[in-house]
């Protein structure tokens, strides 16, 4: 299957800081996708993005559809206590999700 | 406010036991899909459906079968369990641009 590597694997940040995590590819997607899992919960939708350069936001979360469309940031602004938990990218190409491994992020009050 | 509801939450197996993961979903999306997760992975699929009466194999389906009878629903079927079955089940629904995704049945086979 397509191959999404997801970076960093892990972050360790204080309260009020900022995040940046991406996904890169081989592969041009049609959609990119962002998702939040928390433990024992499945994957929720966080920002969803349709087309190359798109930039969209969801409160404090801010995403980013590549121009070369394969690839795809979010960040999350002043971060906080609930922002913790294993962040994931999804590419879709036709009716096909491709997942990244996953960003696991830990905030330090 | 349903969306995709997953049975059961939790499930312990013995090696050679069958069981079916439920699925059902209430947005009306045509596309629906299996994914296992294991620990440090990301999601793979096992089988995914474009509607019902059609279904197809995704990226890891051997020792699971599935049906899609309803457009609500796609069971996923264990025959005879292995070791190497156990992770975190989610079922996913589409209407063919964000995916949905249950809570998860989380499988232990010993």
């Amino acid at each position: 299957g397509q191959q999404l590597n997801q970076s960093p694997q892990s972050m360790f940040i204080q309260e009020g800081e900022d995040v940046s995590m991406n996904c890169t590819s081989s592969s041009i997607f049609n959609t990119w996708l962002w998702y939040k899992q928390d433990p024992g919960e499945g994957p929720v939708l966080l920002i969803a993005l349709y087309k190359a350069g798109e930039l969209t936001s969801n409160g404090r979360l801010t995403a980013q559809f590549g121009i070369t469309r394969k690839d795809s940031f979010l960040n999350i602004s002043a971060s906080i206590p609930s922002d913790v938990g294993i962040y994931f990218c999804a590419g879709r190409i036709g009716n096909q999700f491709y997942f990244g491994t996953g960003t696991s992020l830990t905030v330090i009050p | 406010n349903a969306g995709v509801t997953q049975t059961p939450k939790f499930r312990i197996l013995k090696i050679g036991q069958s069981m079916t993961l439920q699925c059902t979903q209430d947005m009306n999306h045509n596309y629906m899909y299996w994914y296992r997760q294991d620990p440090g992975m990301g999601l793979k699929l096992i089988y995914y459906s474009v509607g019902a009466g059609i279904t197809d194999k995704g990226e890891v389906p051997n020792g699971y079968n599935v049906s899609r009878s309803t457009t609500e629903d796609f069971p996923l079927r264990l025959e005879l369990a292995a070791p190497s079955q156990t992770s975190v089940y989610f079922c996913a629904s589409t209407p063919m641009t964000e995916a949905f995704f249950g809570q998860g049945t989380r499988l232990t086979v010993v």
